[in-house]
This record gives structure tokens, sequence and C-alpha cells, in this order.
């Protein structure tokens, strides 16, 4: 079965600051893996994603992902912090066509 | 272009009443759809899926239930709601490598 394990529920850095969020998964299967992002009362937002390509993904917003397999770990990070970038982001895997199985998220606090 | 609507945004209901909450989908044909139902500090739930028109799974026994009468539509219904029930609820297709999310339907069962 596969699982997915976020590592901190609640980040918190400086505007400028690099944001490193980190994600496990756990799949029998070369996994699709993905993160989301989610601003209060809305869906969720594609950030990036890995299907079998190049182990480091860049996604929108300067956010990049890099799969290592032997870490089983996919973590999200950016160089340099916004304010805008406050929101929960989540981290998610899949096998092709399946459903998305999420993590419990990670709420981003950035302060000025 | 790919999109997903789904309503209300939000939905107050008494404890007991029924609920219907629709998903439909547009650019895309026999879509796999799922409903998540999002809690504070838990994640997203995965409770029902679809890979076809009347095909249903449930992930989750609970008071909910689903239907999918056309091949872009997915409903989750349920007959007497429940305070459990309150939460955030978001439909989502996937074909390939691509899964997309509606806005989401915040419901508050009272």
């Amino acid at each position: 079965a596969q699982s997915v394990t976020q590592l901190g529920s609640h980040v918190s850095v400086s505007e400028g600051a690099l944001v490193l969020l980190r994600c496990n998964y756990s799949s029998s299967v070369p996994p699709y893996l993905f993160w989301y992002v989610q601003y209060p009362n809305q869906g969720l937002q594609l950030l990036l994603k890995y299907t079998s390509a190049a182990t480091l993904v860049k996604g929108i917003n300067g956010f990049e992902a890099e799969f290592k397999k032997s870490e089983t770990s996919f973590h999200l990070t950016k160089p340099s912090a916004h304010m805008s970038d406050a929101a929960e982001y989540f981290c998610a895997v899949s096998e092709a066509g399946t459903a998305l199985i999420f993590g419990k998220g990670t709420t981003l606090s950035v302060s000025s | 272009s790919q999109t997903i609507h789904q309503w209300p945004a939000t939905l107050v209901q008494p404890v007991g009443s029924p609920l219907s909450l629709e998903c439909t989908v547009e650019g895309t044909s026999n879509p796999n759809l799922y409903w998540y139902r999002q809690a504070a500090g838990r994640g997203l739930q995965l409770l029902f899926y679809s890979v076809g028109i009347g095909q249903i799974s449930s992930e989750v026994p609970q008071n909910l239930s689903a239907s999918r009468p056309q091949d872009r539509q997915f409903i989750l219904s349920s007959k007497k709601l429940l305070l459990s029930d309150s939460g955030f609820y978001l439909c989502a297709w996937r074909t390939g490598t691509e899964a997309f999310f509606g806005q989401g339907t915040r419901l508050t069962v009272v």
C-alpha cells in the first residue's frame, strides 16, 4: 500500500529564507509524486509533479523538488520565501491513473 | 482545456437533513473521479472513486454515498447528515499523469 509522510505539520521561515518542506513516501511500484498548495477555503493547486522523467522537477512560483529513490523522498524547496508563499502544502503519491494518497499537510508561515 | 466545477462553495445544513454535492468535469472523457474530505490536521481522506458510469468504490465506511449518473458527473450524497460530516469536500479527476481538483465545498452541519 502507498503512503506519504510529511515531516513537520508547521514550518516557519523568514521572508527571503530557504523553504524546505519534507516528504517521504512508500510505494511498491515506481511512484508518481505530487506537491499541491492550498490557500484558505480553496481547492488544491498543483505545484509540480514527478512522473519518472527528470529527478529534479521545477514547478510554479519558484518551487522545485528532487526525487531521491534511495531515500524515498520528494522534498519541496524554494531558495527565497515570499510572504505570498504562506499556505498549506500537501505531498501526494500514486500509481498511474489511480487515486492520489496524501500526506497530512504542512502549514508554511512566512514572517517579515 | 480541462476544468472541474464543484458546487456549492459553502453549505450549512442541520443534523438529519439530506446532502447533495455535485461535481462536473469538462474537456476530458472517461476520467477517473474522486471525492475527498479534508478535516483540520488530518490531510485529505479519500472517500469514493469512480472509473466509469455507475461504478463506485468506497474507501471508508460512513454516512455518505456517491453516484456517477453521467461520464463527467459525480455526486456525493447523504440521507441524514451527522455533525461529524462537517468538513471541506473536494472533487478531483485523474487521467494519466494529471490530477485536478475542484474549488471545494465547505460543509457545516449544525
